[in-house]
């Protein structure tokens, strides 16, 4: 079965950088583009990146671009968003999720990001 | 201002239908075909219920149907239960690669 496991949350400071982890399991991962999508406590869902299978295509939120990137490592089935010059209004739960044609079809359980000084 | 509006909430008693629309209001949506909706239970991650518009995976439960007219889509829920009490999410591919997501809306099961 299809398994999404994201780590490297936690609390930072404004200013500062963090990268978060997603490890996949169950499906051929070098197959499929993946995303990043993060809700704010007590808020909606925002789409953050998208990366395709091969990691050729990248595409972000002009929330994020310029500060966040997305990469993978098709040899370790892991999919990676480095996140720079982090603000407090990027204080939110990190989901990573599996693109299926023109949709999400599996998410993780999240990782909470807290900026904060 | 996202560019895909859901009403905040709606609500229905048991065995009774509730449909819950999301509403393009920006024309950089594409050509709207490729509208998904997730449902989200506190605490736990979205599961997708429908994508394109109306296809429904394996394993969701033929309760739940989506549809579109030119600037609306709609999930509709028929039969409903205590447990389909959540937010639900619609989402759309925009332009350029990039995604975007209704504001969500909340379904009270009375």
């Amino acid at each position: 079965q299809v398994q999404l496991v994201e780590s490297g949350g936690g609390v930072v400071q404004p200013g500062r950088s963090l990268r978060l982890s997603c490890a996949a399991s169950g499906f051929t991962f070098s197959s499929y583009g993946m995303h990043w999508v993060r809700q704010a406590p007590g808020k909606g869902l925002e789409w953050v990146a998208l990366i395709s299978y091969d990691g050729n295509d990248k595409y972000y939120a002009d929330s994020v671009k310029g500060r966040f990137t997305i990469s993978r490592d098709n040899s370790k089935n892991t999919l990676f968003l480095q996140m720079n010059s982090l603000r407090p209004d990027d204080t939110a739960v990190f989901y990573c999720a599996k693109k299926t044609a023109m949709a999400f079809d599996y998410w993780g359980q999240g990782t909470l990001v807290t900026v904060s000084s | 201002q996202s560019a895909l509006t859901q009403p905040a909430s709606v609500s229905g008693s048991p065995g009774q239908s509730i449909t819950i629309s999301c509403t393009r209001t920006s024309s950089d949506v594409g050509d709207y075909n490729y509208v998904s909706w997730y449902q989200q239970h506190p605490g736990k991650a979205p599961k997708l219920m429908i994508s394109e518009v109306s296809n429904r995976p394996s394993g969701v439960s033929y309760r739940f149907s989506g549809s579109k007219s030119v600037n609306t889509a709609s999930l509709t829920i028929s039969g409903l239960q205590a447990e389909d009490e959540a937010d639900y999410y619609c989402s759309s591919y925009r332009s350029s690669g990039t995604w975007v997501f209704g504001g969500g809306t909340k379904l009270t099961v009375l």
